[in-house]
C-alpha cells in the first residue's frame, strides 16, 4: 500500500462544477503539499499545509491531521483547471517528500 | 516562470551511457531537490542538497549521483543508463516564508529518453 493515496485517479466534470480531490496518508507528517502539473509537464506548488485550511482564489485546501486526510477543492471550475493534481507529504523528521499518484482532472466547456 | 532553470530540456541517449543534468535554483534559494517522474512510478524524491551539503536521500540508485556547487547550482549524474531510466527529471529549489513554511519552486524538467 502506498504511503500516500489519492482519489479519484481521474475526474471529468463540466465547467462551473465544484471539484473535490482527496488525499489520505499513512505516515506521520510535518506538512502536506498540493501541486499542479500542467499538460506540458510543468509543476506548480499550490499549497503547503500543516493544519487547518488555506484559500487562494478559487482553490481551497484543507487538512485533518487526526484523520490523516486532506482535500483540494476547486470552485467554479474552468477548462484551464485541467491538469494533474498531486498530493505530497513531508515525512516527519525527514527532508523527503512522498508523492501520491496524482489525480487527472479534465474540465469540459 | 518559477525562476528555476534546468538544462538540457530534452536528452536522448543510449543504454550504458552517462549523462549530466543541470539545475540552477532561484536566486537566494539554498536548497535543491531532485525528483524523477516516470510513467509507471509517478514522482519520486531522489536527493536534497542544502548549501552544498547532502541533506536527505530518497530512492536514488547507486548509478546516480548528485552534487551542489559553491554557486548553488546542482548537477545530477546518471551513469550506466538503462531503458527504465527514461523519465522526466525535475529539480526544485525552496524558500522559507512566514512561519517557517517552505515552498518549493519546480524547474521545467529534463526529459530523458534512453534508447
Amino acid at each position: 500500500k502506498n504511503e500516500v493515496e489519492q482519489s479519484p485517479q481521474n475526474l471529468t466534470a463540466q465547467e462551473g462544477e465544484f471539484i473535490t480531490i482527496n488525499c489520505s496518508y499513512s505516515v506521520g507528517i510535518s506538512a502536506l503539499h498540493w501541486l499542479q502539473q500542467h499538460p506540458g509537464g510543468g509543476i506548480v506548488s499550490l499549497f503547503m499545509l500543516s493544519s487547518g485550511k488555506k484559500k487562494h482564489g478559487r482553490l481551497i485546501a484543507t487538512i485533518n491531521i487526526q484523520e490523516k486526510h486532506s482535500s483540494l477543492h476547486i470552485t467554479a471550475s474552468h477548462p484551464r483547471d485541467s491538469a494533474v493534481y498531486i498530493c505530497a507529504v513531508r515525512v516527519r523528521g525527514a527532508q523527503k517528500l512522498v508523492f501520491g499518484q496524482g489525480t487527472r482532472l479534465t474540465i469540459n466547456p | 516562470d518559477s525562476g528555476v532553470t534546468q538544462t538540457p530540456k530534452h536528452l536522448i541517449t543510449a543504454t550504458g551511457q552517462r549523462v549530466t543534468l543541470r539545475c540552477s535554483p532561484r536566486s537566494g534559494d539554498l536548497s535543491v531537490y531532485w525528483y524523477q517522474q516516470s510513467l509507471d512510478q509517478g514522482l519520486q524524491f531522489l536527493i536534497h542538497y542544502y548549501n552544498g551539503e547532502e541533506r536527505a536521500k530518497g530512492n536514488i540508485l547507486e548509478r546516480f549521483s548528485a552534487q551542489q556547487f559553491p554557486d548553488l547550482h546542482s548537477e545530477l549524474n546518471l551513469s550506466s543508463l538503462e531503458l527504465g531510466d527514461s523519465a522526466l527529471y525535475f529539480c526544485a529549489s525552496s524558500a522559507f516564508g512566514q512561519g517557517g513554511q517552505e515552498t518549493q519552486y519546480f524547474g521545467p524538467g529534463t526529459r530523458l529518453l534512453v534508447l
